[in-house]
Formats: structure tokens, C-alpha cells, sequence
């Protein structure tokens, strides 16, 4: 199994520019999510999904569209690329949010990709 | 949001010392896990605490959560340069929230 793989693993864009990431699970997990790594701001929820189909926003949503078409894809879009969209942005999966017993369910996380906008 | 405080911020040893680092915050968690990131890659889960003063030991890292469910540590013995990464603590709220982190430096 793969896991979580992410495409690309580093893009650079100009300002205004578009692009979406790919991420992709083979673990079959209901869950999937996109996060943003800053320096000094540790990871930050922008969207997630709780199964094929659906989407809810996190922390931090404002600039990015997201969509679950397909259960193992969970895509994130840039429709118009900023300077502070540059960051390194991780995708995750898991089987469920919180397991019985009120633990969280483990997250697996994807290898990042590096954004770049000018 | 309820932040989660990670300290300190920046670890730098030598092979052999023992450290420990901590995660604070100032309401009650339902639980807490922790997560190693190496560089260019993504984290890795080592460990959820769910019960107040439960201790977790992963060879020569271990894991306490605090009698109050608001802290927890994590120690390691005998630090190797394998260890070198970033630690992160996360609770859950509704959706995992993360912690900054503290960076561990593990030199030969």
C-alpha cells in the first residue's frame, strides 16, 4: 500500500495563478484533510471531508475550494494564488474522526507539497 | 480555540542526553496525541493518552498525561540522532488542533 500520496511535491506559481493539489488514500478511510505547515504557526485545518461527496471548512479556509468526488481523492484548489498561500501543504486520512471511547481516530499524513507564490 | 503550548520552542543536544518536552494548555483535554515529523516528510503518530496520569512508554520515549488532563511530556532517554525532528502534540476539538511544536536537534 502506498498510503497517502501527494502530487506535485513542489510547484511554484505567480500571483493570480491557479493550481490544484492532489491527494489520494488507498487505505479506504472516510476521512481525509488538508492542512497548511508555516514556519512558527504549526499545522492549521483548512478543509475536510467526512466521506465521498461531502466538504466542511476548518480553520482556515478563506482562498481554497476543495472537492471528494471519489472516496480514496481529496483535491484542494487555489483559484487565484497569493503570496501568503506560499507554505507547505499536507494532506491526511483516516478511517474515522473519533474512535469509541472519544480518542481521536490516527491521522496519516502525505509526504507534503512545497508552494512557492511570487 | 483552545491553543496547545509547546515547549521550548528549539532543542539542540548531544547524542546520549536525555530531554524532555512539554504540551500545556489551559482547559481539559478529551485526549492528546503526539506526532514526529522528519524533515520533508509528514508526521508520523507515536502515541494518544486518553486517561489523566496514564504513561506511555515507545522504547526510549515515554508519555505522560498529566493527573488534569491539561499537560503532557515526553521524555526520551538517551537521545540518538535518529530522534532529530519535529515533535507535535495535537487534541482533539471536534477536529484535530495542533500545537507549534518543538524542534529537536540530535547531534553526534
Amino acid at each position: 500500500n502506498a498510503g497517502v500520496t501527494q502530487t506535485p511535491k513542489f510547484r511554484v506559481l505567480k500571483t493570480g495563478q491557479s493550481m490544484t493539489l492532489l491527494c489520494a488514500q488507498d487505505m479506504n478511510h472516510e476521512y481525509m484533510y488538508w492542512y497548511r505547515q508555516d514556519p512558527g504557526m504549526g499545522l492549521r485545518l483548512i478543509h475536510y471531508s467526512v466521506g465521498e461527496g461531502t466538504t466542511a471548512k476548518g480553520e482556515v479556509p478563506d482562498g481554497y475550494n476543495v472537492s471528494r468526488l471519489k472516496k480514496q481523492n481529496f483535491l484542494l484548489g487555489l483559484e487565484s494564488a497569493a503570496p501568503s498561500q506560499t507554505s507547505v501543504y499536507f494532506c491526511a486520512s483516516s478511517w474515522r474522526g473519533v474512535r469509541r471511547g472519544g480518542s481521536e481516530e490516527t491521522q496519516y499524513f502525505g509526504p507534503g507539497t512545497r508552494l512557492l507564490v511570487l | 480555540t483552545q491553543l496547545l503550548e509547546q515547549s521550548p520552542q528549539f532543542l539542540s543536544i548531544q547524542e546520549g542526553e536525555n530531554l524532555t518536552v512539554y504540551c500545556n494548555s489551559s482547559s481539559v483535554f478529551s485526549s492528546l496525541q503526539w506526532y514526529r515529523q522528519e524533515p520533508g516528510e509528514g508526521p508520523v503518530l507515536l502515541v494518544t493518552v486518553v486517561t489523566g496520569g496514564e504513561v506511555k512508554k515507545l522504547k526510549r520515549l515515554t508519555f505522560q498525561f498529566g493527573d488534569a488532563r491539561k499537560d503532557s511530556s515526553l521524555h526520551i532517554t538517551a537521545a540518538q540522532p535518529g530522534d532529530t525532528g519535529l515533535y507535535l502534540c495535537a487534541r482533539s476539538q471536534g477536529n484535530l488542533i495542533f500545537g507549534k511544536g518543538t524542534k529537536l536537534s540530535v547531534k553526534p
